[in-house]
């Protein structure tokens, strides 16, 4: 069946780094997203990928491997406030307004 | 300031009883969503547009209407609110050339008692 699949948890130390997982199986693909959610707040868009590599954008960088369907979010120079959940969303080719989202990674940064 | 603005932020209704949440969007995006999220389920769509006038069916509909009277405005409708849909519910919006960036509001939570 189709779906995204991320770790539930996952916890860090302050000023080192994170990487949180993503794996999907979808019919096709046509983008892969990932969004910051803090505890009783909104989804924020922190990255979109396509293509396959590492694309860095600073404290946050993503990986794609589109023929393994696996992607992760790496975050640099981890803060305490980083800890959040960490959603992954995949958009299917043929039906573009709609994401197959992960149920998140919930990230605890100690410090 | 917020580009999408959902109304009302808290709401507690009984079983059989009416709701209508409430979303704005002032970043002239033609798409737009209604989201639930619930422990164990993660994000879920209910409803979306992608213009004035149009409706499409999200993968959970079952007891949500919606309707999207303006680029702006978008409604979602319980008319005979369920426990089961009690929820926390998100409206967001993207852009028609850019539609994996969802902007999301910041959250309608919802309790049918």
């Amino acid at each position: 069946g189709q779906g995204v699949e991320q770790p539930d948890n996952l916890m860090s130390v302050e000023g080192t780094f994170a990487r949180v997982n993503c794996t999907y199986s979808t019919s096709g693909f046509n983008g892969l997203s990932w969004y910051q959610q803090r505890e009783g707040h909104a989804p924020v868009f922190l990255s979109y990928v396509v293509l396959d590599g590492l694309k860095d954008s600073g404290h946050f960088s993503t990986f794609l491997s589109r023929s393994n369907g696996y992607s992760y979010l790496l975050l640099t120079e981890l803060q305490i406030k980083d800890s959040a959940s960490y959603l992954c969303a995949v958009r299917m080719v043929g039906d573009n307004s709609k994401l197959i989202w992960g149920l998140g990674t919930s990230l605890v940064v100690n410090p | 300031e917020a580009a999408v603005t959902q109304s009302p932020r808290n709401k507690v209704t009984v079983t059989g009883g009416n709701v209508t949440l409430s979303c704005r969007q002032t970043n002239s995006h033609n798409y737009m969503y209604w989201y639930r999220q619930d422990t164990g389920h993660g994000l879920r769509l209910i409803h979306y547009s992608y213009g004035a006038g149009n409706l499409q069916i999200g993968d959970v509909p079952d007891g949500y209407k919606a309707t999207r009277t303006t680029q702006e405005d978008f409604f979602l409708l319980l008319e005979l609110a369920s426990p089961s849909q009690t929820s926390l519910y998100f409206c967001a919006s993207s852009d028609e050339l850019i539609q994996n960036t969802l902007y999301f509001g910041a959250g309608t939570r919802l309790s049918v008692l």
